[in-house]
This record gives C-alpha cells, sequence and structure tokens, in this order.
C-alpha cells in the first residue's frame, strides 16, 4: 500500500518568512496530492492539491509542486501569517483504484510575531 | 459546497458500552465513505472504507467485530464503537467522496471511554 513521509514534524518560522513542507509517497499510481490544513480538534481543511498531470499549482501565497519522478511534493507557503500556525497533513491517493487518501505524520506550523 | 455532518460531536460513555457515530453528506451522495481515527498530536489514521450496500473494508489491524460501519445509503455511514473501553478513546473523523477528487471531511466526534 501507499506510504506518505512528512518533514518536518515541527516548523517555527518569523512572519512575513517563507515555510516549506516536504513529502515523498511511495506508490507510482498515486494521482492526487491533497494538503490539508487542521486546527485543533477541528476537522482537516483542504487548502490546495494537485493533481499527477500537473507540476505546480498556485493559490495566493500557497504553491504546491509536484515531481512524479522523484515520488515528492512541497508545499511552500510564501508571507507567513499568525493565522497560518496550524498542524499542516499532505496526502496522497490513487483515484482510480482503492481511492483512500494516505496520510503523512504532519508538520507543526509555528508563525512567530 | 460539499457539506459532510458528524454527530455526536464529542461523547463520554462508559466502558464497556456501545457508542455510535453518524456521517451524512448532505448535499451530495457519496460514492464512497471512510472512517479515520486520530490520536493526540498523530495522523490521521485509516480506519475502513465503505461504499454504499456493501460491506466496508477494514485496514490491517483494525478489528471489524469492534468497529462497525454501516453504509446504508449513499448519503449516510454509521461506525459502531462496541464495548468500548478507555484505549478507544479518541477523535474520530469520517470522510466522504464525492466524485474523483472530492474528499470532503465531518467535523469529527470526541470519545472519552471512562
Amino acid at each position: 500500500g501507499e506510504n506518505v513521509e512528512q518533514h518536518p514534524s515541527t516548523l517555527s518560522v518569523q512572519e512575513g518568512d517563507s515555510a516549506v513542507i516536504k513529502c515523498t509517497y511511495s506508490d507510482s499510481a498515486s494521482n492526487y496530492f491533497p494538503w490539508y490544513k487542521q486546527e485543533l480538534g477541528k476537522r482537516p481543511q483542504l487548502i490546495i492539491d494537485i493533481r499527477s498531470n500537473v507540476g505546480e499549482k498556485k493559490d495566493q501565497r500557497i504553491a504546491v509542486t509536484l515531481n512524479k519522478t522523484a515520488k515528492h511534493f512541497s508545499l511552500h507557503i510564501t508571507e507567513t501569517q499568525p493565522e497560518d500556525s496550524a498542524v499542516y497533513f499532505c496526502a496522497a491517493t490513487d483515484t482510480g483504484t482503492a481511492s483512500k487518501l494516505t496520510f503523512g505524520t504532519g508538520t507543526r506550523l509555528q508563525v512567530t510575531l | 459546497g460539499a457539506v459532510v455532518s458528524q454527530h455526536p460531536s464529542w461523547v463520554i460513555c462508559k466502558s464497556g458500552t456501545s457508542v455510535k457515530i453518524e456521517c451524512r453528506s448532505l448535499d451530495f451522495q457519496a460514492t464512497t465513505m471512510f472512517w479515520y481515527r486520530q490520536f493526540p498530536k498523530q495522523s490521521l489514521m485509516l480506519m475502513a472504507t465503505s461504499n454504499e450496500g456493501s460491506k466496508a473494508t477494514y485496514e490491517q489491524g483494525v478489528e471489524k467485530d469492534k468497529f462497525l460501519i454501516n453504509h446504508a445509503s449513499l448519503t449516510l455511514s454509521t461506525l459502531t464503537v462496541t464495548s468500548a473501553h478507555p484505549e478507544d478513546s479518541s477523535f474520530y473523523i469520517c470522510s466522504a467522496r464525492q466524485g474523483y477528487y472530492g474528499y470532503t471531511f465531518g467535523s469529527g466526534t470526541r470519545l472519552t471511554v471512562v
């Protein structure tokens, strides 16, 4: 089955700096890679996603890149703000078959003033 | 947008009793529903996948007789934790799938077994 690794487990940045979170996956059949933000006790919220036919996607301060050959994808947050502080999870799935999302281990992002 | 309702949001039960958690897709029909468990400061771990009208597929290590999943319709799936014990205390979250890329999460249920 799919295995997703995520690094770093914690990340502290100053407000205004950039944050990068990296994930690797094992199943070459995976074709959909969403990123979620989760605040304490809340449901995961989709912040951006990328499909395997695209190498990069951007939405305002958030971007995701995908390298299918190396089987890794990254989340980039620019101009970080205190409200970006949360736990971020990457995930991967093969939408054509099992379709279950496999999550990374999570990154706790702390944006300090 | 797609909305998934999950109830209850929190529940406290005595050891040995059973608890039922409901997950409803309010404005779409979910082809597949997923149940996750999340322990404090950990990731979401998939417990089982359910399709309407068929038996759930459980992940390795998840006791199917303990975690009963019923997917009676395209909008409702239930998870029943039977004979709950303190180690079952966790945050349970459902997710409903719509189309290829639509995964919508419920608000989660905090289960505490005393």
